[in-house]
């Protein structure tokens, strides 16, 4: 069946790094678009970007511009995540998800149809 | 950014009761880019209803959405135990934002 399956929990100094997969299982991993979305504790869910598998291309919310690196690696159908110079407010379970056109009123629009378990991102010093 | 209010923050109900849980959106919005999720802690997400009525694969009939504008809704008829969770309303019309969820508890 369809699957996203996250890399494990994690645990990073402040000013670090954390790079976070998501591979896919059960579809071709080319022809979606995936997500990245995270919730810190006691927050709403937050979207973070997007990466076009196929081209490649991505897309960043501006609260994130400059510390979001999306890549994926079509031969391994994963997509990574990696968040730079983390701070304490960065600690948050982060989610990837994939994006599915469907039909809606005679054209395809796009949701988010597919999740990850999510990866837990402990940030301490 | 549209910013989206659920409410209420927390229901307590029983098995075989129905609910309405509400979002409203800052600004208008086509019915088209509202989703709700169901989120049920240590889980992936699930996406329940897209294009604000359109129920997903595996929803059941039960669950149904509706609204329009800025006020949108999804109701629970007759909730089966495996109904309780945190649901989210989403919008994708300008960037992509949620709400701050509606948890069912079990009362």
């Amino acid at each position: 069946q369809v699957q996203l399956v996250q890399s494990a929990a994690e645990v990073k100094k402040p000013g670090a790094s954390v790079k976070v997969s998501c591979t896919a299982s059960g579809y071709t991993f080319a022809r979606h678009t995936i997500h990245w979305v995270r919730q810190a504790p006691g927050q709403r869910l937050e979207w973070m970007g997007w990466i076009n598998v196929d081209s490649g291309h991505t897309q960043s919310s501006q609260k994130f511009q400059g510390r979001l690196n999306l890549t994926r690696d079509t031969s391994a159908s994963t997509a990574y995540l990696e968040v730079s110079s983390l701070t304490s407010e960065d600690r948050a379970v982060y989610y990837c998800a994939r994006e599915t056109p469907i039909p809606v009123a005679g054209n395809h629009y796009y949701y988010m149809d597919v999740w990850g378990k999510g990866t837990t991102v402990t940030v301490s010093s | 950014d549209t910013v989206l209010t659920q409410s209420p923050a927390t229901l307590s109900l029983s098995p075989g009761e129905t609910v309405t849980l509400s979002c409203r959106a800052s600004q208008s919005l086509s019915s088209t880019f509202l989703a709700w999720y169901q989120h049920k802690a240590g889980q992936a997400p699930r996406l329940l209803i897209y294009g604000t009525s359109g129920r997903a694969t595996g929803t059941p009939d039960r669950f149904s959405g509706g609204g329009s504008g800025t006020d949108f809704s999804l109701t629970i008829n007759r909730l089966e135990p495996e109904d309780f969770a945190v649901y989210y309303c989403q919008q994708s019309g300008s960037s992509i934002t949620f709400g701050q969820g509606t948890r069912l508890e079990i009362k």
